[in-house]
């Protein structure tokens, strides 16, 4: 059973360009989140969702960044016009959405933005 | 909302010891539950235990166990006969369950390094 798949693993952006980091979540798993971290901090928390829905986007910046998670395919966060201060790593989490279970996360993936 | 305290930024342990690493937490839920988190070099988040808040029993998994002291608002993760590999950011992090799947919020972690 694979785990939470996310790519790239690495994605480097000169600013103004657009970054799209991809999830896939568990088999079974109908609930993502995205999560940012910067070197030496803990995980901030981003947007949840469920299929086709936005659940809670309250940790997320009201421009540039978006997010989806269709009714097929993976979840996308989408950063529109990279700065400097995006660069982190975003890591996604899936869970199958049953109770107080623990959060599955992906490898994560480095944006660094030149 | 919740927060959680992590006071230690860093800790030393000698491999085959025990070691202790603090979080506190801080919720109006009446229902919540605490996870830590270990994220090796690699950058990979690993779940390592789980203890709910009207659990009884200190949570035990393997080498991992947990002093939960609910009245103190602590949750405490014991690593006990620490091994090498061991070496990494330890991260505790809570959800209030009152009201649905709400997400995970992290503490800024420990960095453990164990010595040979």
């Amino acid at each position: 059973n694979a785990g939470v798949m996310q790519n790239p693993r690495h994605l480097v952006r000169r600013r103004g360009q657009e970054a799209r980091l991809r999830c896939s979540p568990m088999k079974g798993h109908s609930h993502v989140y995205w999560y940012r971290q910067l070197p030496e901090e803990g995980l901030k928390f981003m947007v949840y969702l469920q299929k086709e829905n936005i659940i809670d986007e309250s940790g997320m910046p009201k421009e540039r960044f978006s997010a989806e998670f269709p009714k097929e395919g993976p979840s996308i966060l989408r950063i529109q016009q990279v700065v400097r201060g995006d660069s982190a790593a975003y890591f996604c989490a899936s869970s199958p959405g049953q109770g107080p279970e623990k959060l599955f996360f992906g490898s994560g993936t480095q944006l660094s933005v030149l | 909302a919740q927060k959680i305290t992590q006071t230690q930024p860093g800790m030393f342990v000698q491999e085959k010891e025990a070691v202790t690493l603090d979080c506190t937490y801080d919720t109006s839920d009446q229902s919540y539950g605490l996870f830590w988190y270990k994220q090796p070099s690699s950058g990979e988040m690993i779940f390592l235990i789980y203890q709910g808040s009207y659990d009884e029993q200190n949570a035990t998994e393997g080498r991992y166990s947990l002093n939960f002291q609910k009245a103190r608002k602590s949750t405490n993760l014991v690593i006990s006969a620490s091994q090498l590999g061991d070496s990494a950011m330890y991260f505790c992090a809570m959800r209030g369950l009152n009201s649905g799947n709400t997400p995970l919020v992290f503490g800024k972690g420990t960095r453990l390094s164990v010595i040979a």
